[in-house]
């Protein structure tokens, strides 16, 4: 049964720094993996979402890899702003193309 | 990508009472979700609503506290029945992406039992 791990579950940085979230998940046979970003009481904005063949994918500032071999993925957030704060969730599809989700990263820059 | 829109987006509820909560997606879709969010958790699927025939739920969901009306391609209706305090969560629909672009989601709906 796949299973998602985020970890760290909180993370505090200055403004302006680099930054990586990781999302590792249990099986390797994921179908596509997909991060999303959540504003406290709202909905999620889809992010990036990486299908099964690729590698990485990039959005402005944003990052994100997957490497099925290892169970992993990241999300790097170049030069962090304060608008960054936000909890960042990653789900993998699995076969069904249902989401397994991880229990999400809640990210605070600090101006 | 679709664009969905998701009403109430918030609502404090007394005990007893049913709130239904409605997602209008701005293309045909063929399936739509609806998730559950309980505070400081992640996310939980309730079930899977496709047009044309009954919504499929998740252990833990059933249809008389959580039923589900899907009468087009582009809306879809989720009601929470005799609340209580433990349904306070936030509430989502979801679309699945033809062409493979993933998962859209509604703005939420952040539900307060009192």
């Amino acid at each position: 049964k796949q299973e998602v791990t985020q970890i760290p579950a909180a993370l505090s940085v200055p403004e302006g720094e680099n930054l990586v979230l990781n999302c590792s998940f249990t099986d390797s046979a994921i179908y596509n993996l997909q991060w999303f970003r959540q504003d406290p009481g709202k909905g999620l904005t889809s992010l990036l979402l990486i299908q099964s063949s690729q590698r990485e994918q990039t959005s402005g500032r944003l990052n994100a890899s997957l490497d099925k071999s290892s169970g992993r993925s990241t999300l790097y957030i170049a030069a962090s702003q304060p608008g960054d704060s936000a909890t960042y969730l990653c789900a993998a599809f699995d076969s069904n193309y249902q989401l397994i989700w991880g229990a999400g990263t809640k990210l605070i820059i600090k101006p | 990508s679709a664009v969905i829109s998701q009403k109430p987006s918030r609502d404090i509820c007394q005990r007893g009472t049913s709130l239904t909560i409605q997602c209008q997606v701005d293309s045909q879709v063929t399936m739509m979700f609806w998730y559950r969010q309980q505070p400081g958790q992640s996310l939980t699927l309730i079930a899977t609503a496709n047009q044309g025939s009954e919504a499929t739920y998740e252990s833990g969901f059933v249809i008389d506290k959580f039923p589900i009306s899907r009468p087009n391609l582009t809306f879809s209706t989720l009601t929470v029945s005799n609340m209580s305090p433990e349904d306070s969560s936030i509430y989502l629909c979801s679309v699945d992406e033809t062409g493979g672009s993933g998962y859209t989601f509604g703005s939420g709906t952040r539900l307060t039992v009192v």
